[in-house]
């Protein structure tokens, strides 16, 4: 199973651009490269998905170099509604989709 | 998107009891489900897969004796903690995949929180 390493936490301000990188040196050629926020005692939101290069939705960007062993979620303009822990997965290529969460990057937004 | 939903938001009960926790997909078939765990401060653990008319595959230390999963039908699982211990009072969150193999995206429930006195 590919094993993602993000950073524990960081912090922004309202207004900021938000990049949250992740590494998975050892993804599989056909794993998905997924990103989900979850708030204190909810369950996780899907953000965004993608394979390679640029994705981008109506809330984030995912940019995935070449190689796809590192991802970086880019959250524009962030607002005080965007503190959050952010986990980013790597689909099991087992046929299933058993995903395993990492650590997660927690966000703080000031003011 | 797709809508995953648990019953109950909240339990307590009490030592030796049994809990049984329900999550449906309300809007879509999926034939597999996955129930994870977590506790304060911590990420998901990922605790067993849930299949649609078969036995569920568990996580390695995960007792399948003390966490029952039943997954009926294409739209219900449930995860049964029994003899409930205060250790087991967590958050229970169960998952489910609408798409194709290794799109990953799944779906979440709102999860369950477990009281254990």
């Amino acid at each position: 199973l590919a094993k993602t390493t993000q950073p524990i936490s960081m912090d922004s301000y309202e207004g900021q651009e938000v990049n949250i990188t992740c590494s998975h040196n050892n993804i599989a050629t056909n794993d998905y490269i997924t990103w989900y926020q979850q708030f204190p005692s909810q369950g996780p939101r899907f953000i965004i998905q993608g394979y390679k290069t640029k994705v981008t939705n109506e809330v984030a960007s995912l940019f995935i170099p070449a190689d796809r062993k590192s991802s970086t979620l880019s959250l524009p303009r962030v607002s005080l509604s965007d503190t959050a822990v952010y986990y980013c997965l790597v689909g099991d290529s087992g046929g299933y989709n058993k995903l395993i969460f990492g650590a997660g990057t927690r966000l703080a937004v000031h003011p | 998107g797709a809508v995953v939903s648990q019953h109950p938001s909240r339990v307590i009960c009490k030592s030796g009891t049994s809990v049984k926790i329900e999550c449906r997909s309300l809007d879509f078939q999926a034939t597999t489900m996955f129930w994870y765990r977590q506790f304060p401060k911590q990420s998901l653990m990922l605790m067993a897969t849930s299949n649609e008319g078969s036995k569920a595959t568990y996580e390695q230390g995960v007792e399948k004796d003390k966490f029952l999963i039943n997954h009926a039908s294409l739209t219900l699982s449930t995860l049964t903690v029994t003899s409930a211990h205060p250790e087991d009072s967590s958050f229970y969150i169960c998952s489910a995949n609408e798409g194709t193999v290794n799109t990953g995206e799944l779906f979440f429930g709102e999860g369950s929180r477990l009281t254990v006195l």
